[in-house]
């Protein structure tokens, strides 16, 4: 299997800019996907195949990919956005791996 | 409206066995691929296993073995059967469906709420 590392904590103030950052090896090859979870719910896709913004996710949500790293960013982050967010991947032998998970605060 | 409805989770002694369900209802079990992730107390997720329409299914390298991945057409129910349980296991666990489209993944796209199993003497 593989790995996903990700920063453990973000903070951001209202409206600014928050940038979370997952690394792995396989990531050049192998698609990104984001999920977003707070406390006592299930987690929400918020961004898959690297970029794509599924139905009924905010634009300020945006995904991006260059090299072993791809970034999760909330543009103009509002008090709501304070969450875990987890990025994932999967490789062709039917595995799938989490990231650890970032915890973002709003400031 | 989609919906996945899962259950069976419990307090179980370490080496027990229990079976986890999930009731789907606005899509078809069998013509998607359907996964189990946990998530331990204060942890992050973990994927467990995960069920192709094909009838493949793989496991996270923790459960090979002892966890079985399954499902039954007519009640539109995903399984999952939890032998030689241990602490490490303990952990809520959610079902949720891998969309896979034109050839590519879509993500995990729909979870239920969870079920909670505890594996404790």
């Amino acid at each position: 299997s593989f790995e996903l590392t990700q920063p453990p904590s973000v903070s951001v103030s209202p409206g600014q800019t928050a940038r979370i950052t997952c690394s792995g090896d396989a990531l050049p090859k192998q698609y990104a996907y984001w999920y977003q979870q707070k406390p006592g719910q299930a987690p929400v896709l918020v961004i898959y195949k690297d970029t794509e913004r599924p139905s009924g996710i905010p634009e300020r949500f945006s995904g991006s990919s260059s090299g072993t790293t791809v970034t999760l960013t909330i543009s103009g982050v509002q008090a709501e956005d304070e969450a875990d967010y987890y990025c994932q991947s999967a490789d062709s032998s039917g595995s799938y791996v989490f990231g650890s998970g970032t915890k973002v605060t709003v400031l | 409206e989609v919906q996945l409805v899962e259950s069976g989770g419990g307090l179980v002694q370490p080496g027990g066995s229990l079976r986890l369900s999930c009731a789907a209802s606005g899509f078809t079990v069998s013509s998607n691929y359907m996964s189990w992730v946990r998530q331990a107390p204060g942890k992050g997720l973990e994927w467990v296993s995960i069920l192709f329409s094909s009838g493949a299914a793989y496991y996270a390298d923790s459960v090979k073995g002892r966890f079985t991945i399954s499902r039954d057409n007519s009640k539109n129910t995903l399984y999952l059967q939890m032998n030689s349980l241990r602490a490490e296991d303990t952990a809520v666990y959610y079902c949720a469906r891998w969309y896979y489209y034109d050839s590519s993944g879509r993500g995990f796209d729909y979870w239920g709420q969870g079920t909670l199993v505890t594996v404790s003497s």
